[in-house]
C-alpha cells in the first residue's frame, strides 16, 4: 500500500512570511500533484510534477519533486491571506489511481 | 470553476438508510473517480469509472457501488449507511486516453457533504 505523509499538519504564519510544506513517502511515484482545498469546496490542482529533481514555479509557489520521486516540497514566498487553505499532495504510479496525503492546513494571518 | 457539478450539496440520513449521490463530469471527459474525505483527512479513493465500466477500486466494502452513464455522468450509491460514512464525497472527472500511460489530470467537483445520524 502506498502511503503519503505531509508535514507539518498545521501551520499558522503572518502575512509576508515564507514557508515550506513537505510530502514524503517510502514509495516511488511516476507523478505527483499538489492541490489546494478551501472549506466547502473540492481540491483545485496547482501543479503536476513527473521528473525526479523537477522544479516548477507558479508565481510565489515553488514545487520540487525529489530525485528519487518519493518526496516533494511546496515553498511559498511572501505568503498572503489568500493562500490560506488545505494543501494536499497526491501521488500516482503509471496509470494507477491517486493516493492522497492527509494535507497541511495553512493559515496566513493579515 | 472546473465544470464538474455534484448534487445534492448537503444530505442528512439516518443509520441503515441508502443514499445516491450524483456527479456531472466536465464536457469531453470520459472518466469519473469518487473519493471520500473524512473531516481533517485527505481524500480516500473509492472507485473509478471509465467508459461506463468500473476501472479500479479502493478499500471500500461492496455496499459502496456506482454507475456511469453514456453521457459520462456518474452515481455513487451507499447502502446500509453507518455513522462513519459521514464525510465529504468528491467526484473528479478526467480524460483518459487509450494507450496513453500515466495518471490523468483530475478536476474535482465541490463535493456532497453527507451526515449520518
Amino acid at each position: 500500500t502506498q502511503l503519503l505523509e505531509q508535514s507539518p499538519q498545521f501551520l499558522s504564519i503572518q502575512e509576508g512570511e515564507n514557508l515550506t510544506v513537505y510530502c514524503n513517502s517510502s514509495s516511488v511515484f511516476s507523478s505527483l500533484q499538489w492541490y489546494r482545498q478551501e472549506p466547502g469546496e473540492g481540491p483545485v490542482l496547482l501543479v503536476t510534477v513527473v521528473t525526479g529533481g523537477e522544479v516548477k514555479k507558479l508565481k510565489r509557489l515553488t514545487f520540487q519533486f525529489g530525485d528519487a520521486r518519493k518526496d516533494s516540497s511546496l515553498h511559498i514566498t511572501a505568503a498572503q491571506p489568500g493562500d490560506t487553505g488545505l494543501y494536499l499532495c497526491a501521488g500516482a504510479n503509471y496509470g494507477q489511481n491517486f493516493v492522497f496525503g492527509p494535507g497541511t492546513r495553512l493559515s496566513v494571518l493579515p | 470553476e472546473t465544470g464538474v457539478t455534484q448534487s445534492p450539496t448537503h444530505l442528512i440520513k439516518t443509520r441503515g438508510q441508502q443514499v445516491t449521490l450524483r456527479c456531472s463530469s466536465q464536457s469531453g471527459h470520459n472518466t469519473v473517480s469518487w473519493y471520500q474525505q473524512a473531516l481533517g483527512q485527505g481524500p480516500q479513493f473509492i472507485f473509478q469509472y471509465y467508459r461506463e465500466e468500473e476501472n479500479g477500486r479502493g478499500n471500500f466494502p461492496p455496499r459502496f457501488s456506482g454507475l456511469q452513464f453514456p453521457n459520462y455522468s456518474s452515481e455513487l450509491n451507499v447502502n446500509a449507511l453507518e455513522l462513519d460514512d459521514s464525510a465529504l464525497y468528491l467526484c473528479a472527472s478526467s480524460l483518459k486516453l487509450a494507450g496513453v500511460r500515466g495518471a490523468d489530470t483530475q478536476y474535482f467537483g465541490p463535493g456532497t457533504r453527507l451526515t449520518v445520524l
